[in-house]
């Protein structure tokens, strides 16, 4: 069975610049889960969602981040426009409904000049 | 959400048992504990999960006391690919809501 699939692995971008990460979670799975990490740091947690609803995002940057997570499946994350402080690795996560184990993409590492 | 403290790194040799201790001081009743590892480049990955006293894997064990708050997570015989950031999460098993700290940097040395 596939994992999370995420895209792209590496972008790089000039600040000011719009960028999009894309998450396909594993089949099945309700729940959806973006995460920044910096370097040295543990993931943080930007947004879930539980199907299409998002449930906490409370750590989301909404002056500049937004997410959407269309028909309950795939979500997108993006960044318009980016900041220097953006740069990190950006994980995808998902996990079925009311369990503790969640799985994570390989993420996509952001670098913005 | 209940916050976990844990040391920032440990060294440690081949073939020897870790054991890495999280504080967890005001875990609630429905709190759960949860381990993951992380190698670099990748995503964490769930290593074990416990409510209280022990819990057994293939990969490793998981102790709780009887007050719970705290956890310790037991490596045994540690290899040179045990080298990884582990994370203690805390939270409801329910409620899929867990935040990760800044982990423990295992580094097994040959």
């Amino acid at each position: 069975e596939a994992g999370v699939v995420q895209s792209p692995r590496y972008k790089i971008i000039e600040k000011k610049q719009p960028v999009a990460f894309w998450c396909n979670p594993i089949s099945g799975h309700n729940t959806l889960y973006w995460y920044r990490q910096n370097l040295g740091q543990g993931p943080e947690l930007l947004i879930r969602y539980e199907n299409e609803e998002a449930v906490d995002d409370s750590q989301l940057p909404k002056d500049r981040f937004s997410a959407e997570r269309l028909k309950g499946v795939d979500s997108t994350l993006k960044i318009q426009p980016a900041e220097l402080g953006d740069s990190a690795v950006y994980l995808c996560a998902s996990s079925a409904d009311r369990a503790g184990e969640q799985f994570f993409g390989p993420g996509t590492r952001l670098t913005v000049l | 959400l209940a916050k976990t403290t844990q040391p920032i790194s440990m060294d440690s040799y081949e073939g020897q048992e870790v054991n890495i201790t999280c504080s967890h001081n005001n875990i609630a009743t429905n709190d759960y504990i949860t381990w993951y590892q992380q190698f670099p480049s990748q995503g964490p990955r769930f290593i074990i999960q416990g409510y209280k006293t022990k819990v057994t894997n293939e990969v490793a064990s998981l102790f709780i006391p009887a007050d719970r708050k705290s956890s310790t997570l037991s490596l045994p015989r540690v290899s040179l690919s045990d080298t990884a950031v582990y994370y203690c999460l805390v939270g409801r098993y329910n409620n899929n809501d867990m935040r990760f700290g800044a982990g423990t940097r295992l580094t097994v040395k040959p």
